[in-house]
């Protein structure tokens, strides 16, 4: 079935790296996305990597990608306190209509 | 000016009221979605379209309906509100990459 998993919650102190995981079940995936949802915010697109690439970096984020243990993280270096909001893995279905599956979301949390 | 508009932002409306929720676009795209947002569920695909003669269902359709008026205008309709459709609902809009820009939400409650 189609399925994106992330853990709900991470809490990190500013300036560390904060890092976020998330799996999914579509190994045919094509894209594997990133977004932002700041508080009464649509979700903006962070960043996306495609299936044949392991890596992807843009600046403070870092994006890994597992195609094998289907496994997909987002790594932000010196977390800010605008940094603080949910983020959503998304992967785009091959099947059908290539639709964009999201996960639940991790809020990420910044503390001083 | 924002890319892709919603109206209205908020609305409280009453169990068997019939709501349109509307969205616009300027950003020329042909694709234009409607998800919901509950919490710890993610968003989840309620109708799709990929032109103005193109409606589809997504995961979540019953209870919603949806008209293509024009590639800029995508609207949803709820015929019959429930208290089980209170929640944010996005419309978005997306190129042949599949990477889609999102509106600023529409926040419904169904009393």
């Amino acid at each position: 079935g189609e399925d994106v998993e992330q853990s709900l919650f991470l809490s990190v102190r500013e300036g560390d790296s904060s890092v976020i995981n998330c799996t999914y079940t579509d190994s045919s995936s094509t894209y594997l996305y990133w977004y932002k949802q700041e508080p009464g915010a649509g979700l903006q697109l962070l960043t996306y990597i495609f299936s044949n690439m392991d890596m992807k970096q843009d600046q403070r984020l870092t994006v890994l990608l597992n195609k094998k243990d289907k496994h997909l993280s987002l790594r932000i270096a010196d977390t800010q306190t605008g940094d603080s909001a949910i983020y959503f893995c998304a992967e785009k279905f091959s099947g059908g209509y290539n639709k964009l599956i999201f996960g639940a979301g991790t809020r990420l949390a910044v503390h001083p | 000016d924002a890319d892709v508009t919603q109206t209205p932002r908020n609305r409280i409306t009453k169990t068997g009221k019939r709501i349109m929720l509307e969205c616009s676009q300027t950003k020329g795209h042909d694709r234009m979605y409607w998800y919901r947002q509950d919490p710890g569920l993610g968003l989840r695909l309620i109708y799709y379209s990929f032109d103005v003669k193109d409606i589809n269902k997504g995961e979540i359709s019953d209870g919603y309906s949806v008209s293509r008026q024009a590639q800029a205008k995508f609207s949803l309709s709820l015929e019959s509100a429930i208290p089980n459709q209170t929640a944010l609902y996005f419309c978005a809009t997306g190129t042949g990459t599949d990477e889609q820009f999102f509106g600023p939400g529409t926040r419904l409650t169904v009393l």
